[in-house]
């Protein structure tokens, strides 16, 4: 098994352009979240899913998108970057809700210049 | 409001035991996890508490005490490799996560 992957690992973004984070797993998760991580703060829940056709806004919802058409996959659209957006952005999932272990992908570091 | 303090840094020494505090205020309360992140990295799991008391796994403890909202991780026979972060979060009445900043852990030889 690969677990969660996350692509790509860098990407660097001018001020108003958009782009896609991928993030999939194989290890059939119901539940799959994204989260932002920026320097000396904790994990920010971005957005989340419990299942194919449904997601649910988390803390820092702000200039994102998702969506989950599969169980599989579950991308996170930036429309219109922002310098505020450059953090560390990590993908996670988990076999049912946040009571249980959730295994995160490797991460992307992106920049928004 | 929620909340998770954690120490920002530590030092320890190869060899020594270390504990890393954690104290938490969520709404309700669904279990007390413990991540460890290496520079770069992802985290990755290490432990989870529900129950109050000591759950031991290998080198590593970690303890829950939820009438004080109070939770430690026992670090043993500390090795280089365990420089990390090591990150706090509570599962609150919504199932969402609620995440530390992290404890940065140094070890020196």
């Amino acid at each position: 098994n690969a677990g969660v992957t996350q692509t790509p690992k860098f990407r660097i973004l001018k001020i108003g352009q958009s782009m896609t984070l991928q993030c999939t797993q194989d290890m059939n998760h119901n539940y799959m979240y994204w989260y932002r991580q920026d320097p000396g703060m904790g994990l920010k829940l971005i957005y989340y899913s419990v299942g194919a056709g449904i997601t649910d806004k988390g803390e820092v919802p702000n200039g994102y998108n998702v969506s989950r058409s599969t169980t599989e996959d579950f991308p996170l659209r930036l429309e219109l970057a922002a310098p505020s957006q450059t953090s560390v952005y990590f993908c996670a999932s988990s076999i049912r809700d946040s009571a249980y272990e959730q295994y995160f992908g490797p991460g992307t570091r992106l920049t928004v210049t | 409001g929620q909340n998770i303090d954690q120490p920002t840094e530590m030092t320890a020494t190869e060899g020594a035991i270390v504990q890393i505090n954690c104290t938490y205020q969520t709404s309700g309360f669904n279990g007390l996890f413990w991540y460890q992140q290496h520079a770069g990295e992802a985290p990755t799991f290490l432990s989870y508490n529900v129950l109050d008391g000591l759950e031991e796994k290998g080198r590593f403890s970690s303890f829950l005490s939820r009438s004080k909202g109070y939770s430690y991780l026992l670090l043993k026979e500390l090795q280089m490799k365990d420089s990390a972060s090591y990150l706090c979060a509570a599962s609150d009445s919504n199932y969402q996560l609620i995440w530390g900043a992290g404890t940065k852990l140094i070890i020196k030889p």
